[in-house]
């Protein structure tokens, strides 16, 4: 079954410590792998969509990678602002119009 | 530019209750989707409108589930009777493309708790 699975499950940075976030999914012929942001009690927001191997997107502090396999979102010198969940997404392998999400990452950012 | 509204945010009924939630999409997207993330789970798809047409609903999870885009408008989700399982959140999302390539605008989601 195709999936998306994201690691680690939580990350508590102190504030300037930088870090990296993974994707790995198994879906095949990917068409498109995507970001988002979520803030608690708030619906995800859009952050990048990644075509192909050696992409790179890149927004403030954040930057997202790609491979074949898996896909790193870097957070260099994160601030407490930053904290919130990420979530990775890909492509239904049929659908254009449809995603699958991962259970994504909670990361907290301490002053 | 307002965003995705959804309403209520939280609701919380009785197993065997009817619950109905809204999404008001983006004015002037003609793809409205809904989401659902159950405690522990990942988001998951439910269904695709495309204007009031059902593009997709291969997500919902089964009959007592009900969809609707009058107008191609706003949507409802009929839950009719409500289930313990289908506690979680309902996320609506809506976009200008039919494709995720560009990013989908989410709603802040409906809790809805079943007791």
């Amino acid at each position: 079954e195709d999936q998306v699975t994201q690691s680690p499950e939580a990350l508590r940075l102190q504030e300037g410590e930088s870090s990296s976030l993974n994707c790995s999914y198994t879906v095949s012929g990917l068409r498109g792998l995507f970001w988002y942001r979520q803030d608690p009690g708030k619906g995800p927001e859009f952050l990048f969509t990644l075509y192909s191997a050696g992409e790179e997107k890149e927004k403030e502090r954040l930057k997202a990678t790609l491979t074949k396999k898996e896909s790193f979102l870097h957070i260099t010198a994160p601030k407490p602002e930053d904290s919130a969940t990420y979530l990775c997404a890909v492509h239904h392998p049929n659908r254009d119009d449809k995603i699958i999400f991962g259970k994504g990452t909670r990361l907290h950012i301490l002053p | 530019e307002a965003g995705v509204t959804q309403f209520p945010s939280h609701s919380v009924i009785e197993k065997g209750q009817t619950v109905t939630l809204r999404c008001d999409p983006i004015s002037g997207h003609d793809n409205l989707y809904w989401y659902r993330r159950v405690m522990g789970k990942e988001i998951k798809f439910l269904l695709h409108f495309v204007k009031e047409s059902k593009q997709d609903e291969s997500g919902m999870p089964n009959n007592r589930f009900l969809a609707e885009r009058t107008g191609g408008t706003y949507s409802t989700l009929k839950v009719q009777p409500a289930e313990l399982e289908d506690s979680g959140v309902y996320f609506c999302a809506s976009s200008q493309e039919g494709t995720a390539n560009y990013g989908y605008t989410f709603g802040s989601g409906t809790r809805l708790t079943v007791v």
